[in-house]
Formats: C-alpha cells, structure tokens, sequence
C-alpha cells in the first residue's frame, strides 16, 4: 500500500494555470477510474474537487479539470485565483484498499 | 443541512484502547459506504478503513489490519471505529467521511467531518 507520488509543491501567478500530477501503478490509478482530488486549507477539512478521475461535483468551479494517463492522474487549475492556495490531494481506489497522494502545497505568487 | 460530527478522541497510554464515533445528519445514511481517513500533525492524509452501507463489506489499511474494526449502526445514524493496541504512530486527527457510493468498489469522498484528535502517549 505505496502512497501515490505528488510534486511536494507548485506555484503560479493569478490568471494562470497550473497543473498537479499525481503517479500511481497499474494496481491503483491505471486499473481503475477511481481517482479523486481533494483541496485542504489549513486547519479546515478537505474538500471534494474531482471524482471518477474528471467528474465535478456540483459547486465546483469549472476552472478545476481532472484527467488520466496510464498510471498518472492529473489535476488542472486554470485562473489560478488567491483563494485556490492550498494543499491538494489525490486519491485511487486500488482493489481492496484506497491510496492517497503525499500532497502538493499550491502556492498562488 | 448534511453534517457529520465525530467524537471519542483524546490521550491514551501504547496500547490501550479508544473507540471513535461519527453522527451523520442531513442524509440517508444507509445509501452510502462510509470512511475513516486520519492526518498526522503536518503530515498527508491516510485512508484508514471504509464500510460499505450494508456492512456488507469493509477494508482496512496494513498500518491498522488486525488492531482497528469500523462498524455502522444505520438505525442511529452513525459510524464507529475501534481501535486496540494504540501505537505513538497512530496519533492523527480522525476523519469521518461519507461517500458517493453504496460499496467499496467506488470511491469518492464527498462530506467531511472536523475530525476528533488522537493522541498516543504515554
């Protein structure tokens, strides 16, 4: 039960876009549409931002996008705004257990 | 308003024993598979154990195999976590979390709860 790979941190400028990669294996992000992203502000709960690797749930600005290639997942955020400044998580079923990334900070310049 | 309110952590000596509670409210709780996920202080987010809505099926994490059982009771509306032989590496804020499916074959974490505190210590 590896951890799935993030990039510890990304960073952009307001109005541009950003995108975090989240690697896996064919036993988690590559064997299953499963994925999910999840963005936590400090000292609050994570929240929901992508399902089933590129669903939005309602409420979630279209500017978040989520797709999957092989064995890598990827989270898109385009007009990057301040309050998209966060940790940004993602997540795979894989079988018989479900595997979460290490995180990325997102730092907005 | 949907809501989910945990409860049951605090300090507890290598070891012993703890039991953690999740009150859902707002939703038709037996429709939906139910998780706990814990974070370490600065640290990730680990996915601990998930029940499916009829109990029919649960997982759990190597870290936690053998030493925590998840439990629902649908009449009452809640989620439960037992957990025995408390190890230092099990401190960690406790989520409960409510998915978008039924079973555990799907996965989609879409309410949170605040999360109740655990510390291991002696």
């Amino acid at each position: 039960q590896s951890a799935l790979t993030q990039p510890r941190s990304v960073s952009g400028s307001p109005g541009q876009s950003v995108t975090i990669s989240c690697t896996g294996t064919s036993s988690d992000v590559g064997g299953y549409n499963y994925v999910s992203w999840y963005q936590q502000h400090p000292g609050k709960a994570p929240k929901l931002m992508i399902y089933d690797v590129s669903k939005r749930p309602s409420g979630v600005p279209d500017r978040f996008s989520g797709s999957k290639s092989g064995n890598t997942a990827s989270l898109t955020i385009s007009g990057l705004q301040a309050e998209d400044e966060a940790d940004y998580y993602c997540c795979s079923y894989a079988g018989s257990y479900v595997v979460f990334g290490g995180g990325t900070k997102l730092t907005v310049l | 308003e949907v809501q989910l309110v945990e409860s049951g952590g605090g300090l507890v000596q290598p070891g012993r024993s703890l039991r953690l509670s999740c009150a859902a409210s707002g939703f038709t709780f037996d429709d939906y598979a139910m998780h706990w996920v814990r974070q370490a202080p600065g640290k990730g987010l680990e996915w601990v154990s998930g029940i499916s809505w009829n109990s029919g099926s649960t997982g759990y994490a190597d870290s936690v195999k053998g030493r925590f059982t998840i439990s629902r009771d649908n009449a009452k509306n809640s989620l439960y976590l037992q957990m025995n032989s408390l190890r230092a590496e099990d401190t960690a804020l406790y989520y409960c979390a409510k998915d978008q499916y039924q079973l555990l074959s799907q996965i989609a974490f879409d309410i949170w709860g605040q999360g109740t505190m655990v510390t291991v210590s002696s």
